[in-house]
């Protein structure tokens, strides 16, 4: 069964730092592309960020790039989210979800997801 | 950046209804559409991608239709567990979603 299940959430102050984990189990992690989607309380779905499967390429929010840096470790099967001098704007929940490429991109697993409050 | 937009952004509806919610692309995207359903509270959910191709496990009242830049998911027969909010996305870079549609009682 595959399972996608994120950590490290919490607040965090305007300026400060936060590294979110995603633990993927019940499929071979090294094979797929990964991403992180958030949802800010009252909005829809915003995707953030992927990572290939070799982590050789990458791809950003036009709103965080620079500031958040997407990457895993295939030997523990984990994705990450490093987010640097985080804004308001950038409270949301964290998701993480599985990419499949057949043709087109679809993401077909999601985990929970965990919450991030910038705030002072 | 190609904008995805969906309407209505609220649909109240009763169980067994047919219920349709349209997504329009603001440019051409061929069938590079997926839908999605999240509860909250819950992880999303994937519904139909290439726009038209039922995701494995979804219940048979799901279909989607489309290409270019107008798309529609329809519930062919409302259920209880169907009341949710429902995001089209673009399938290529930068996988954009539209604002959802809530569909309520």
């Amino acid at each position: 069964e595959v399972q996608l299940v994120e950590s490290g959430g919490g607040l965090v102050q305007p300026g400060g730092s936060l590294r979110l984990s995603c633990a993927a189990s019940g499929f071979t992690f090294s094979g797929f592309w990964m991403s992180w989607v958030r949802q800010a309380p009252g909005k829809g779905l915003e995707f953030v960020a992927n990572i290939k499967p070799d982590g050789s390429e990458r791809f950003y929010l036009d709103s965080v790039r620079g500031r958040f840096t997407i990457s895993r470790d295939n030997a523990k099967n984990s994705l990450y989210l490093q987010i640097s001098n985080p804004r308001a704007e950038d409270t949301a929940v964290y998701y993480c979800a599985r990419i499949v490429v057949v043709v087109t991109e679809l993401f077909d697993y999601w985990g929970q997801g965990t919450l991030v409050t910038v705030s002072s | 950046d190609i904008q995805m937009t969906q309407s209505p952004s609220t649909l109240s509806a009763s169980v067994g209804d047919r219920v349709t919610i349209t997504c329009r692309a603001s440019q051409t995207i061929s069938t590079y559409l997926n839908w999605y359903q999240h509860i909250p509270g819950k992880a999303p959910n994937l519904l139909i991608y290439a726009a038209s191709t039922l995701q494995s496990g979804v219940p048979s009242r799901f279909s989607g239709s489309g290409s270019g830049t107008d798309f529609t998911l329809t519930i062919s027969s409302l259920q209880p567990q169907d009341f949710a909010t429902y995001y089209c996305q673009l399938s290529y870079v930068p996988w954009t979603f539209g604002q959802g549609t809530t569909v309520e009682i």
